[in-house]
């Protein structure tokens, strides 16, 4: 079982709608969590970081961390057909009291048509 | 602002080739990570650094090696490539105190 996990997608929604990504990692001590936005054959583009229980938006983006339930989710408001891209969801999963390496669900991939 | 440079973009190498490649973290970012990202799969992290000393290790092969020097700057060395070793190489960098981490446009290294 990998530590992190997402759905693999596609997932296909209508330009305008809202977009649900989902995302479940292991019971480590994780501490921080990150979504990442991802062109095909580009790097990955930070846009969202949530660190405690609850809910936080910026902009279109709301990312939701859930830790007793081990899962973190990011909504898309108002879907645009330049959201499609790979979502990574990413853990800093903290080993033996060290390390900042980020471990990432393998990505869903987002299709906004318009 | 600022990115993560990373040099060269591109590389084309034989095997058993060497290969190095370069990444400039954003100014005053004092911790830097490398990743490599295989077709079709997310990022893995190779390995850190911070204040010049190896941080963290991860999934990093033998026949790689890295550092960091007093600009900051790190430097990764690949020897013996094999065709496996064809992916994307990201570098990215933060201060140690924050978590979230930038990440560079990456180097696409073909091994042929």
């Amino acid at each position: 079982q990998k530590e992190v996990e997402q759905n693999s997608g596609p997932l296909s929604v209508p330009e305008g709608a809202i977009a649900s990504l989902n995302c479940t990692y292991s019971d480590r001590v994780s501490q921080s969590f990150f979504w990442y936005r991802q062109y095909s054959g580009k790097s990955p583009e930070l846009i969202m970081s949530i660190y405690s229980n609850g809910d936080k938006e910026d902009g279109r983006f709301t990312a939701q961390l859930n830790k007793a339930s081990q899962y973190v989710s990011l909504l898309i408001r108002d879907s645009q057909p330049s959201d499609s891209a790979t979502y990574l969801c990413a853990v800093n999963i903290v080993i033996n009291n060290a390390g900042n390496m980020l471990t990432f669900g393998g990505g869903t991939r987002l299709m906004v048509k318009p | 602002a600022a990115g993560v440079i990373q040099s060269p973009r591109h590389l084309i190498k034989e095997k058993r080739e060497t290969a190095t490649l370069k990444c400039y973290p954003i100014p005053r970012h004092d911790t830097v990570y490398w990743y490599q990202q295989g077709p079709g799969q997310d990022p893995q992290f190779l390995i850190s650094f911070y204040e010049k000393m190896q941080s963290d290790k991860g999934s990093i092969p033998d026949r790689f090696s890295a550092q960091q020097f007093s600009d900051y700057h790190s430097e990764l060395n690949m020897s013996s490539l094999e065709l496996g070793d064809s992916a994307l190489y990201f570098c990215a960098s933060n201060r140690q105190e924050t978590y979230e981490q930038y990440f560079g446009p990456g180097t696409r290294l073909t091994v042929t």
